[in-house]
């Protein structure tokens, strides 16, 4: 049963720390979703991958994050410096990329900036 | 303007009470396609449901039912027979095919309380 990993499922730090999070997409999809989730503002597009090119990052902060895909089986979301508004859970889906495809979602990893 | 709308922000049903989650869409494009995910406690989002444009026709799967009207730019959710394993948030979501390949539009979600 094929799916979506994240790590680490929970991250504690404190502000100014830096912060990575990894996705392994599922093998054979070739789009990859970052999404982040609060309360106040529920599910938010950060950014979106297709075949590993960033095809839209215009809901990220540019200011301290970023996202890469190194390579077809990793994805990584990075906040340096981290501040407490940045708690949230943090999902990533992946697709098979052919159209509006079905998105596949992590476990995601909850962040709690102190 | 909010692409996806779910008016019912929490539900609270005894079990085995049928209940239906409304969705409401807003789109140009003639091509689109909606999705319904779960979201229980354990916090992890679980696809239930993708359903085209062009494709009217009710589903049903098991005790769940989805009925989607193009006029009224619904697509609503049934759960027949609730029970209290269907406790979650759930979220209707939009894809439009032209305008934003593959991104997605997500309601705001409604959270269903199933008691027993």
């Amino acid at each position: 049963d094929a799916r979506v990993t994240q790590t680490p499922r929970h991250k504690v730090t404190e502000m100014g720390q830096e912060v990575t999070m990894r996705c392994q997409p599922i093998l054979g999809h070739n789009t990859v979703f970052w999404y982040r989730q609060t309360m106040m503002q529920g599910l938010e597009l950060l950014a979106y991958f297709r075949n590993r090119a960033p095809l839209d990052d215009s809901g990220m902060p540019k200011d301290r994050f970023s996202a890469e895909m190194p390579d077809a089986t990793l994805a990584t979301l990075k906040i340096q410096p981290s501040e407490p508004r940045d708690s949230a859970v943090y999902f990533c889906a992946s697709g098979p990329g052919t159209g509006t495809d079905t998105q596949y979602f992590g476990p995601g990893t909850r962040l709690t900036v102190l | 303007a909010q692409k996806v709308t779910q008016a019912q922000t929490e539900i609270s049903v005894v079990e085995k009470e049928d209940v239906t989650l409304d969705c409401v869409y807003e789109t140009r494009d003639t091509t689109y396609y909606l999705f319904w995910y779960k979201q229980p406690p354990s916090g992890e989002l679980v696809f239930l449901i993708r359903r085209n444009s062009f494709d009217e026709q009710n589903e049903i799967s098991g005790r769940y039912s989805w009925n989607f009207q193009k006029s009224t730019s619904s697509f609503n959710f049934t759960i027949t027979a609730s029970q209290v394993v269907d406790s979650a948030v759930y979220f209707c979501a939009l894809s439009e095919a032209q305008y934003n390949f593959n991104k997605f539009y997500f309601g705001s979600g409604t959270k269903l309380n199933v008691k027993p």
